[in-house]
């Protein structure tokens, strides 16, 4: 059953602390995204990765990084830096050759 | 900067109502054209595209879309309505050869039995 997965759904931190989100994929895509979803915002791209040990800064990638070490995954860590990090979390992933991302179910963060 | 505008945040219609949700991009050359819908609790999908040829485009569950370049325009249509059509409505372009999807604010849609 091909897909993508984003664990946990829900995660909760204190202020101050790093946290990892993670996302993988079986669909052997090349390409993997990471959106923030925000309400009344749309997606906001934060980072993105084509390739396998290669990624790139988004519209949002301040306070926030990833690491793309194996083709299925693709984790995120929000950083004590980010200073609003309470949000939706959406990882995506395309074929090198097509335009269609497919998303995960999200992790919704919430930092107090 | 390329930009995406969808003129409608929130749209509340009764069952068998016809729907128009309106999309417009800014960027004047080669284009591909998304919209994508989220259901309440379910994943961000694809409803229908548009790279080239036929500028009405056919998706999923009765929607479609027509591209209109010189209104530099992809808007959302569905004839009638249904309850389970609920859910939040994305525009998305992609431009020439920019690896990136642009994507619009979002029109929430609620439709009421």
């Amino acid at each position: 059953d091909g897909g993508i997965t984003q664990s946990p759904k829900y995660l909760f931190r204190k202020e101050g602390q790093n946290v990892t989100l993670s996302c993988e994929q079986n669909l052997n895509h090349d390409a993997m995204y990471w959106y923030r979803q925000d309400p009344g915002q749309g997606l906001r791209l934060i980072y993105y990765s084509q390739i396998v040990n290669d990624f790139q800064k988004g519209d949002i990638a301040e306070g926030y990084s990833v690491s793309r070490e194996k083709k299925e995954s693709f984790p995120l860590t929000v950083t004590s830096a980010q200073k609003n990090p309470t949000a939706f979390y959406l990882c995506a992933s395309k074929k090198d050759n097509s335009y269609e991302q497919y998303f995960g179910p999200g992790t919704r963060l919430t930092v107090t | 900067a390329q930009s995406v505008s969808q003129h409608n945040h929130h749209v509340i219609l009764s069952e068998a109502a016809s729907l128009e949700l309106g999309c417009n991009y800014s960027y004047g050359g080669t284009v591909n054209l998304f919209w994508y819908v989220q259901y309440p609790g379910q994943h961000l999908q694809l409803l229908l595209k548009y790279f080239s040829g036929d500028p009405l485009v056919k998706g999923i569950k009765g929607f479609e879309a027509e591209f209109i370049k010189s209104k530099f325009s992809f808007n959302l249509r569905k004839p009638s309505v249904q309850w389970s059509d609920t859910a939040e409505y994305f525009c998305a372009v992609k431009d020439g050869n920019n690896r990136k999807l642009i994507w619009g604010l979002g029109t929430s849609l609620a439709v009421n039995p």
